[in-house]
């Protein structure tokens, strides 16, 4: 069955540094997400993207963050400068088109810890 | 501004008794409301889904009913399971396939 597969599964970095999130969406799809949820809160929405560009996005994604399709297969989330509050489960997520009822995939998260 | 209200945050059941989540919203534009089911440690994977042309969706054990003018919409968990024991979320989804999550119930069915 395919799934969104997301790299590392858990991500230690320094405040203040670069980190880049990575997944893979399912190969079909055309919608790609990024969501955030903080320990022992709501699954947030982040970001979407679709041909090559940002469809939408939330507050919370501000300057520090970007997206990126760098190929064909993968969809990357950049945090330029992390911050303690951005620890988090990062969750990319996609669905094959943009009809309503359509089911977001999620992938199984990155973990990242800011210290 | 808070969209979707998700009530409980916990629930303990029996097994082979009956979990209820509820949950509201406030946007009437709304037209897709799943469900979500994560295991620790996992992402979130859907569950079953409704849509407002509807007022109950059966899926085995598990039943979204639907109520429009009170903006509400339920998860029943028949015969529930320890398997079951999970983080539910209700959601909504807005233009763009966007979904705006509730708060979660964390589900704990006992043997």
């Amino acid at each position: 069955e395919p799934e969104v597969t997301q790299t590392p599964s858990h991500q230690v970095t320094q405040m203040g540094q670069e980190v880049i999130l990575r997944c893979v969406p399912i190969s079909n799809h055309l919608y790609f997400y990024w969501y955030r949820q903080i320990l022992g809160q709501k699954v947030e929405f982040l970001v979407s993207f679709y041909n090559n560009e940002i469809s939408e996005k939330s507050e919370i994604f501000d300057d520090q963050f970007s997206v990126e399709r760098p190929d064909g297969s993968n969809f990357t989330l950049k945090i330029r400068s992390t911050k303690l509050e951005d620890s988090a489960m990062y969750f990319c997520a996609s669905s094959p088109t943009l009809q309503s009822n359509t089911e977001a995939f999620f992938g199984q998260g990155t973990r990242l810890t800011v210290v | 501004q808070q969209q979707v209200k998700q009530s409980p945050q916990s629930l303990i059941v029996q097994k082979g008794g009956i979990s209820i989540i509820n949950c509201a919203y406030e946007n009437t534009a709304f037209d897709y409301f799943p469900w979500y089911q994560q295991f620790p440690g996992k992402g979130p994977a859907l569950l079953i889904a409704i849509r407002p042309d509807v007022s109950e969706k059966k899926e085995g054990r598990f039943t979204i009913s639907f109520n429009k003018s009170a903006k509400q919409f339920s998860l029943h968990i028949m015969d529930s399971q320890p398997g079951d024991s999970a983080t539910y979320f209700c959601a909504v989804m807005e233009y763009g396939n966007k979904l705006v999550f509730g708060a979660g119930t964390i589900l704990r069915v006992k043997s």
